[in-house]
């Protein structure tokens, strides 16, 4: 099973602030997804990325996948407090989801 | 509508009993999953289904046994709980059965259930 590193783990930041979470794999990915899971629901699918280069935008929210397809990232402009979550980014190279350990964002007014 | 229900959304037990987890999914899937969620948010796949076939048995203790009455939904006992079963489990489904080269379809997960192991 394929390893997915996210970081930072933890972020806490005002509103208005921009941010930047990555997902790295020493492997290939065959397509990444980005979700967003809020406190005591499931996750949510924010975007599926598949070509290497990719950029893909969903308001405020901006998904890079890597040249290589080895990595992603996943940019916030103006965060609100809306935003809070912990954001996880997935590949399915098996026959189920491969989650990466999330990076939790705490947007504070 | 829900897209995907669990019930229950709190279970409380003792060490030693067998509980079970109910999934119902009305999207018209074929594919079901369960995932374990433990207590550093870490998500997991415990077990795949597709067209009420398994499909993923991941490293879990056969304590775990997934059932699956029909395509809408994917059930989980648990006999004899033990403390490390404390965690979040979320069901999924998604259309299609995705891997290797294929595009991952999307997952849609349920609201998932607190398992607590006292």
């Amino acid at each position: 099973t394929q390893l997915l590193e996210q970081s930072p783990q933890f972020l806490s930041i005002q509103e208005g602030e921009n941010l930047t979470v990555y997902c790295n794999s020493s492997s290939v990915f065959s397509s990444l997804q980005w979700y967003r899971q809020e406190p005591g629901e499931g996750p949510v699918l924010l975007v599926t990325v598949v070509t290497g280069g990719e950029v893909k935008k969903l308001k405020r929210l901006t998904f890079q996948f890597g040249d290589a397809r080895k990595d992603s990232s996943l940019h916030i402009t103006a965060a609100q407090p809306g935003d809070t979550g912990l954001y996880l980014c997935a590949d399915n190279s098996g026959y189920a989801l491969n989650f990466g350990k999330g990076t939790s964002l705490l947007v504070t007014p | 509508d829900t897209a995907v229900s669990q019930t229950p959304k709190y279970l409380v037990t003792q060490m030693g009993n067998d509980k079970s987890i109910k999934c119902e999914q009305n999207l018209g899937h074929d594919t079901m999953y369960w995932y374990k969620q433990d207590s550093k948010k870490f998500l997991k796949i415990m077990f795949s289904y597709n067209n009420k076939e398994l499909i993923i048995n991941e490293t879990v203790p056969n304590r775990f046994s997934p059932k699956s009455p029909d395509k809408a939904h994917l059930n989980l006992h648990i006999n004899s709980l033990e403390l490390g079963d404390s965690a979040v489990y979320f069901c999924a489904s998604s259309q299609d059965l995705a891997g290797g080269l294929m595009t991952a379809d999307t997952q849609y997960f349920g609201p998932g259930t607190r398992l607590t192991v006292l």
